[in-house]
């Protein structure tokens, strides 16, 4: 199956922008690898922030966004909240399962 | 209101059994895709597999270390989704999660220790 990769740990100021990558060992990730990005804070369940790439759930913040960038799944951060701060991670489809990343830990700071 | 359960997690030897639940309410298990995800202690998150809703065929797919040992169904009469793990291994103790991917349960911890 293929490896995905993130960056393990980032720092955005609060205000700031950030952006999480998502790359995929066989090649480019496109809309085809149906790019999910979740949330999840210590000792709580995963939350789900973007799905197909770009599509946003009713409880997704709108500093929240996700696109395709440079041949990776990307996850947008714009105007950073303390709240935010927590581990994200992505979910690739790849043929009939999915794979997720060892996902980042993003710090507010 | 949206909710999954998961119980049924245990300590349990290598190369025993256990089954898992995902009780779901607000809306009808069958007609949603759902996964079952782990997560090892202090460790990332992991796909387990996940079964498609009836429409979509109901089929069941596998990551590739669980495949030949777990097996995903479903008992539509109560509305609920069942992880049956067998040959279990240390390596597969963690918290267990069922999604639907717009609603996470609270998970429930596998422990395989002898």
């Amino acid at each position: 199956q293929a490896v995905v990769t993130q960056e393990p740990s980032l720092t955005v100021s609060p205000g700031g922008t950030v952006t999480l990558t998502c790359g995929s060992s066989r090649g480019a990730v496109t809309s085809g690898h149906y790019p999910s990005w979740f949330q999840q804070k210590p000792g709580q369940a995963p939350k789900t922030l973007i799905y197909d790439t770009t599509k946003k759930h009713s409880w997704t913040p709108a500093r929240f966004s996700g696109s395709l960038l440079g041949g990776k799944a990307a996850l947008t951060l714009s105007g950073a909240q303390p709240e935010d701060e927590g581990d994200y991670y992505c979910l690739l489809s790849d043929g009939g399962v999915r794979v997720f990343g060892g996902g980042t830990k993003l710090t507010v700071l | 209101e949206v909710q999954l359960v998961e119980s049924g997690g245990d300590l349990v030897k290598p190369g025993g059994s256990l089954r898992l639940s995902c009780a779901a309410s607000g809306f009808t298990l069958s007609d949603a895709w759902v996964t079952w995800v782990r997560q090892a202690p202090g460790k990332g998150l992991e796909w387990v597999g996940r079964i498609k809703s009836k429409a979509s065929g109901g089929t069941m797919d596998y990551a590739a270390p669980v495949k030949g040992r777990f097996t995903i169904s479903r008992d539509d009469s109560k509305n609920t989704l069942y992880l049956e793990m067998n040959s279990l291994k240390t390596e597969d103790t963690a918290v267990y999660y069922c999604s639907t991917g717009n609603c996470w349960g609270q998970g429930t911890l596998v422990t395989v220790s002898s």
